[in-house]
């Protein structure tokens, strides 16, 4: 059965900071890998994606991400946090290229952002 | 476009009620899903459907229903309300995916069963 971990609950970073969250998955095929994020009482925005090619990926707001397929990692990358970037992430992992509807999540990061 | 939409926003029920979660997309998507956020848990898949008149299961069904009439409403009913399924409600969309494709993701509703 695939999974996915995210092995920090919460993570503390100040304004200006490089930022890595950590997402690992367990699935028997490759993946499909995705990264989330949500603000308070908003929904999930889609950061990144990466269905296969090049293994590092670009995605909104500044966020990257690179897969490692040799240690089963999807981790999210930013260099300069901003005070916005506080929010909530998810890493995600689906089946097929168009597994929209089948996601399988991880529990989240929460992060803070420290003037 | 108004993107996903979900009613109501907030709802408070009594244990053994039954209602119905709405769920509307405007970008005619194929793939529309339920999931519900539970605090430490993430997102758990609850039903999704691949198009009008196909619907499945997911990781957490038991207590709930769907249906697919149409391409932009997919509806989740609960039965009979239990205090375990006090959660927030996230409906999601998406098309076929690709290089420029996306899912979008409503407001969400929070429910409370007493």
């Amino acid at each position: 059965a695939q999974s996915v971990t995210q092995p920090d609950i919460h993570i503390t970073v100040s304004e200006g900071a490089s930022l890595e969250l950590r997402c690992n998955y367990s699935y028997g095929a490759t993946p499909y890998l995705f990264w989330y994020v949500q603000s308070p009482g908003q929904g999930l925005q889609l950061l990144l994606k990466y269905f296969s090619g090049d293994t590092l990926v670009q995605g909104i707001k500044g966020f990257e991400a690179e897969f490692k397929r040799s240690q089963s990692s999807f981790n999210l990358r930013k260099p300069s946090v901003h005070w916005s970037d506080a929010a909530e992430y998810f890493c995600a992992v689906g089946a097929t290229a168009d597994s929209w509807g089948k996601l399988q999540f991880g529990a989240g990061t929460q992060v803070v952002v420290t003037p | 476009n108004a993107g996903v939409t979900q009613t109501p926003k907030f709802q408070v029920l009594k244990t053994g009620q039954s209602m119905t979660l709405q769920c509307a997309q405007d970008m005619n998507h194929e793939y529309m899903s339920w999931y519900r956020q539970d605090p430490g848990m993430g997102l758990r898949l609850i039903h999704y459907s691949v198009g009008a008149g196909i619907t499945d299961q997911g990781e957490v069904p038991n207590g709930y229903n769907v249906s697919r009439s149409t391409t932009e409403d997919f509806p989740l009913r609960l039965l009979s309300a239990a205090p375990s399924q006090t959660s927030v409600y996230f409906c999601a969309s998406g098309g076929v995916a690709g290089a420029e494709e996306t899912q979008y993701f409503g407001p969400g509703t929070r429910l409370l069963v007493l």
